[in-house]
């Protein structure tokens, strides 16, 4: 298995323009999670998904941020516009659900300058 | 609700010695727990889980887990550190929705 798949795997941009990460989750896998890691906050989940709808997006931190689902194999993360305080990793995992555990891509580093 | 406290955030040990990594969690469910390990610029690497079967959980990397109810504790353990131990270690609780609380993070350092 190739495991989650995530590209690009380094994004450096520039303040206010758009960003979009991509994720590929593991074939079967029906949840899908987006998270985001800081050294200040740590790891942080953003939203996630059950059979391709999203179902707590609680953490995505502002109007700015967004993410889809179209199919169970694809998932983006945008953020429309980008802002310096966005630079961090943003990992995607999926899993089984009922198995719990969360399978996590290489991540995606978002520099913003 | 669900919540892990990790204590020590950067934990230090020579090569051969035990390691101890210690996890606390709160749980309104029975819960399933895991452990995590974070290589540099890599992404999060499964190394065992409970998902209430036994309580002494055994992991990849000779990595092993013990689940206390009385003490709501499930403290990462290894017998003798390697090198290549050096990392930064996550545990997490497990809701009945598949949705994870991590921890902190303690970040292992192995001398040699």
């Amino acid at each position: 298995d190739a495991g989650v798949i995530q590209s690009p795997r380094h994004e450096v941009t520039e303040m206010g323009q758009e960003v979009t990460l991509r994720c590929k989750p593991i074939s079967g896998h029906n949840s899908l999670f987006w998270y985001r890691q800081t050294m200040m906050r740590g790891l942080e989940l953003l939203i996630y998904f059950n059979n391709n709808v999203p179902i707590d997006d609680s953490g995505m931190p502002e109007d700015r941020f967004s993410a889809k689902m179209p199919n169970a194999s694809f998932s983006t993360l945008k953020i429309q516009p980008s802002e310096p305080r966005d630079s961090a990793v943003y990992f995607c995992a999926s899993s089984l659900m009922g198995r719990h555990e969360q399978y996590f891509g290489p991540g995606t580093r978002l520099t913003v300058t | 609700a669900q919540s892990v406290t990790q204590l020590g955030s950067h934990v230090s040990v020579s090569e051969g010695a035990l390691v101890l990594l210690r996890c606390n969690y709160s749980s309104s469910v029975p819960p399933y727990l895991f452990w995590y390990v974070q290589y540099p610029n890599q992404g999060l690497q499964l190394l065992l889980k409970y998902t209430s079967a036994a309580t002494l959980v055994k992991g990849i990397n000779g990595f092993e887990a013990e689940f206390k109810k009385s003490e709501t504790s499930f403290h990462l353990t290894k017998p003798s550190a390697h090198m290549s131990d050096a990392a930064e270690y996550f545990c997490a609780v497990s809701d009945n929705f598949n949705k994870f609380y991590f921890g902190s993070g303690t970040k292992l350092n192995v001398k040699p």
